[in-house]
């Protein structure tokens, strides 16, 4: 399984302001995930990155509200834009396995005032 | 509707006894896969255990069982000898194939607490 590290681990930021979470793994893969879970909830898919190409938005998403950036197979950005308290929530990327078994990075809590 | 239902918002087991945690889901394809993961209270997502849907054979990794019933389509996730280190949120996921692309669908997860 791939090793996922995440930057920020924990924010607390002021509305309408954007925070970019970083996401980096040990190894080269194709396709990013990113999630979100809010609080007391279950996890969503976002978008998915893929390097070299735009990401591909669940419905739901915007790329105006969550752009992302895949510069390399190994890193990705997430950033959450014009944030508002709604955005508080935990982050979390993650990269699949051969069995499309996800490999979660160490989540981003984001608590926005 | 619900892709993957969790009916048991909260468990309890005692430590040392085994545990089932529910999950049906629904889905037209015939190629998919069932996941379980477990979240701690340090937020982390650990994968646990994986069941493809022309599995024969019921997954086992360790302690975790997947009692998988395809023609119910329920994926019940069985804990044996359950230990204080097993208290966390559990969410049973599917991976299915929508228009062209996966999608990967979650739960809305099961709280066990194993009782000393």
């Amino acid at each position: 399984s791939a090793v996922i590290s995440q930057k920020p681990s924990r924010d607390i930021c002021q509305r309408g302001t954007s925070l970019t979470i970083q996401c980096q793994v040990d190894s080269q893969v194709t396709m990013m995930f990113w999630y979100r879970q809010q609080p007391g909830q279950s996890l969503t898919l976002i978008a998915t990155a893929n390097q070299g190409s735009e990401a591909t938005y669940e419905s739901g998403f915007v790329i105006d509200k969550f752009p992302i950036s895949r510069p390399n197979l190994t890193f990705s950005t997430l950033t959450v834009s014009n944030m508002s308290p709604e955005d508080s929530s935990i982050y979390l990327c993650s990269v699949e396995g051969s069995r499309g078994e996800q490999f979660f990075g160490p989540g981003t809590r984001l608590t926005v005032l | 509707a619900q892709k993957i239902t969790q009916t048991q918002p909260g468990m309890f087991v005692q430590e040392k006894e085994a545990v089932t945690l529910d999950c049906t889901y629904d889905t037209s394809d015939q190629s998919y896969g069932l996941f379980w993961y477990k979240q701690p209270s340090s937020g982390e997502m650990i994968f646990l255990i994986y069941q493809g849907s022309y599995d024969e054979q019921n997954a086992t990794e360790g302690r975790y069982s997947l009692n998988f019933q395809k023609a119910r389509k329920s994926a019940n996730l069985v804990i044996s000898a359950s230990q204080l280190g097993d208290s966390a949120m559990y969410f049973c996921a599917m991976r299915e194939r929508s228009s062209g692309t996966y999608k990967y669908i979650f739960g809305t997860g099961t709280r066990l607490k194993v009782l000393a």
